[in-house]
């Protein structure tokens, strides 16, 4: 049973340039939610994908984007990368769109913009 | 005020001891509780989620007081394997928007 999988692994980048990270949810999953993490913090939630639409969003600016596809995958693209955008970006998978499921998590991918 | 606000940490104890961790969250709407591990450099991982009741899971006790918007994690009989930072996670709407306090680093040491 494949868990929610995600590339790539790490990723550098120099400021203004755009950047798209993929995921995949972990088999029987049909909702993905992106978050970033900071050094040091906890994780921070992005936005949310259910049925190719996104359903919720956090408090991040329009730079963040997201699409998700017919096959439950999911991509976060962020348009004109600040210093500050560098932190590790999570994808979590679970059923059905209610919040009450378990979320799981993949490895992550490690943003860093110089 | 922060949404979940945890204790600062780190935590740094001999293993065989009892570690208590501390939660408070603002949003009184707030309507599944978790307690999550991460490792470091890695992804968090469930450790338990925390009911009204109170639940067990081995050495893990997560008790939840709504009244006071309160959340605890204890750890009994610590292991070295224990040592990981522990997020205090809180969801509030019904469509699974965590929201992670900081986390609390423990150390577990010989």
């Amino acid at each position: 049973d494949a868990g929610v999988t995600q590339s790539p692994t790490h990723l550098i980048k120099t400021r203004g340039q755009q950047v798209t990270l993929r995921c995949s949810p972990k088999s029987g999953h049909d909702t993905v939610s992106w978050y970033q993490q900071a050094l040091g913090q906890g994780p921070q939630f992005i936005f949310q994908y259910y049925e190719e639409e996104e359903r919720q969003r956090g408090n991040f600016p329009d730079r963040f984007s997201g699409h998700q596809f017919p096959n439950y995958s999911s991509e976060l693209n962020v348009n004109a990368l600040l210093l500050g955008d560098s932190a590790l970006y999570l994808c979590a998978s679970n059923r059905g769109g209610g919040g009450w499921e378990t979320q799981y998590f993949g490895p992550g991918t490690r943003l860093l913009v110089l | 005020r922060k949404e979940v606000e945890q204790d600062p940490g780190p935590f740094n104890v001999p293993e065989g001891a009892t570690v208590a961790f501390n939660c408070t969250y603002s949003n009184s709407a707030s309507q599944s509780f978790f307690w999550y591990r991460q490792d470091c450099r890695k992804e968090p991982k469930l450790l338990m989620s925390v009911y009204s009741s109170g639940n067990e899971d081995g050495r893990f006790t997560a008790q939840l007081n709504r009244a006071s918007q309160y959340i605890s994690l204890l750890i009994r009989d610590s292991k070295l394997s224990d040592s990981a930072t522990y997020l205090c996670v809180v969801n509030v709407g019904s469509q699974g928007n965590l929201i992670f306090g900081k986390g609390t680093k423990l150390s577990v040491k010989p």
